[in-house]
């Protein structure tokens, strides 16, 4: 059972463009919802994450919206440039954040070109 | 500040055998989490420790076993080992429970293949 889908599967983009990619929930308790960047022969790293009492959260050219009632939540990657290529996650979790256990969607396949 | 250690990078066993992955977590962090990664399923929580004691577990069989030292060092270990536990086996720190929204830093990885 995927508590977590995230689309598109794969997403190629021209430099300068504007990277989408979406997910969502099905368990109405979870309340942390972190994005992670993966590059090849890396572990996944921390992007940005929110919790569902903001609607947006925006930090540099990454931002994230945020849908409650829809239960859906966004990255949308700003100005993409080919730096910006990997592998991307979003998750979700219960607690606040506090506990390791985040399911993760399948994840995006991000490649920019030049 | 050294990241996530996690030894070995790479190691190849065949089914039936045992193998055990070791994690060191980042200097003053006391939370570990294990993850599987494969292509088809992508990543999947296996347990989390916390103080020498496991706070959670993932939907994985009993051949799937993990511990925390009292230095927060944790291992998996994973018996009588199948093809479908070929996989990328990631360990990841964070500070615990107490710290509000708990930021996992992860490792490189244990690429285990199994034949």
């Amino acid at each position: 059972q995927q508590q977590v889908k995230q689309s598109p599967q794969s997403l190629i983009v021209q430099k300068g463009g504007i990277s989408i990619i979406n997910c969502a929930y099905e368990n109405t308790a979870f309340d942390y919802f972190p994005w992670y960047q993966q590059f090849p022969g890396k572990g996944p790293a921390l992007l940005i994450a929110i919790r569902p009492d903001v609607s947006e959260k925006k930090e540099g050219r990454f931002t994230i919206s945020f849908n409650k009632s829809a239960k859906q939540f966004s990255l949308h990657i700003m100005d993409s440039q080919p730096g910006d290529s990997a592998t991307y996650f979003c998750a979700a979790s219960r607690g606040g954040g506090s506990q390791g256990n985040l399911i993760f969607g399948k994840g995006t396949k991000l490649s920019v070109k030049p | 500040k050294a990241g996530v250690t996690q030894t070995p990078r790479y190691l190849i066993k065949t089914r039936g055998q045992q193998v055990t992955l070791s994690c060191s977590p980042i200097s003053g962090h006391r939370s570990v989490s294990w993850y599987q990664q494969t292509p088809g399923q992508g990543l999947q929580f296996l347990f989390e420790y916390f103080s020498e004691t496991q706070r959670n577990k993932g939907n994985f069989p009993g051949r799937f076993s993990g511990r925390q030292f009292s230095n927060s060092r944790s291992e998996m270990n994973v018996s009588t080992l199948e093809l479908g536990d070929s996989a990328l086996y990631l360990c990841a720190s964070s500070w615990g429970p107490s710290s509000g929204a708990n930021v996992l830093t992860f490792g490189a990885g244990s690429r285990l293949t199994v034949l």
